[in-house]
């Protein structure tokens, strides 16, 4: 079975920030996915960033990067510079290997940024 | 570039009603996955489709029940509501064969009342 922990109920951070949400994970898989989801108060889900448990480099995908440490079993999500419109809800998401596609959802951590 | 599109975006139901959910998946996407979200809470899996065939089954109730025609797109049938199935139902569709990342791009959600 897999796990996604989210321990940051809610965060707070000054725009033009860094901010850093963590997640880590359990799995006996091998091959996995984890993906970060941004879910603004309007309740839709947007994809953000992917890193795939053989990728050698953490990914990049603009203002956000994911500090992946496999050993520790962690994919925490870096948010630089950050701004008004990132305040929502984060959730770190796997996917395993095999045929089971689905992916398993953290708790979520609700980012708050202030002026 | 297409999203996923899901109707309606809001529907009202008694309890002991039925609901029919749709869902448009991305074009050349050849799976579909359903997912419930309560409120307060994280995206759970219901049911996904590989090739308009059941590929995998989570918490899903019995008194629900999917299908994803030959046009791709799926249906999700609930019968006999209940308070409990108040919730925001996302679609979510990807590209497994040949697609690296597999990564879901998710529908606007469609919020179900059940009053």
């Amino acid at each position: 079975a897999q796990k996604i922990t989210q321990t940051q109920p809610g965060m707070f951070v000054q725009e033009k920030e860094a901010v850093t949400l963590d997640c880590t994970y359990d799995t006996s898989d091998q091959s996995y996915g984890l993906f970060w989801y941004k879910q603004p108060s309007s309740g839709e889900m947007i994809f953000l960033i992917y890193q795939g448990s053989y990728d050698e480099q953490n990914a990049t995908e603009g203002r956000y990067s994911l500090n992946f440490q496999k050993a520790r079993k962690s994919a925490n999500l870096v948010i630089s510079a950050s701004q008004l419109g990132d305040s929502a809800m984060y959730f770190c998401a796997m996917r395993g290997s095999g045929s089971a596609r689905q992916l398993t959802f953290g708790s979520g951590t609700q980012l708050t940024v202030l002026p | 570039a297409a999203g996923v599109i899901q109707s309606p975006r809001h529907l009202i139901k008694e309890k002991r009603e039925t609901a029919t959910l749709k869902c448009y998946p991305i074009p050349r996407h050849d799976t579909v996955y359903w997912y419930q979200q309560g409120p307060g809470q994280d995206p759970q899996f219901l049911i996904s489709f590989y090739e308009k065939m059941q590929s995998d089954k989570g918490s899903i109730p019995d008194r629900f029940s999917a299908q994803q025609f030959s046009d791709y797109h799926s249906e999700l049938n609930m019968s006999s509501l209940e308070l409990g199935d108040s919730a925001l139902y996302f679609c979510a569709s990807s590209l497994v064969v040949g697609g690296a990342k597999n990564e879901q791009y998710f529908g606007p959600g469609t919020r179900l009342t059940v009053t």
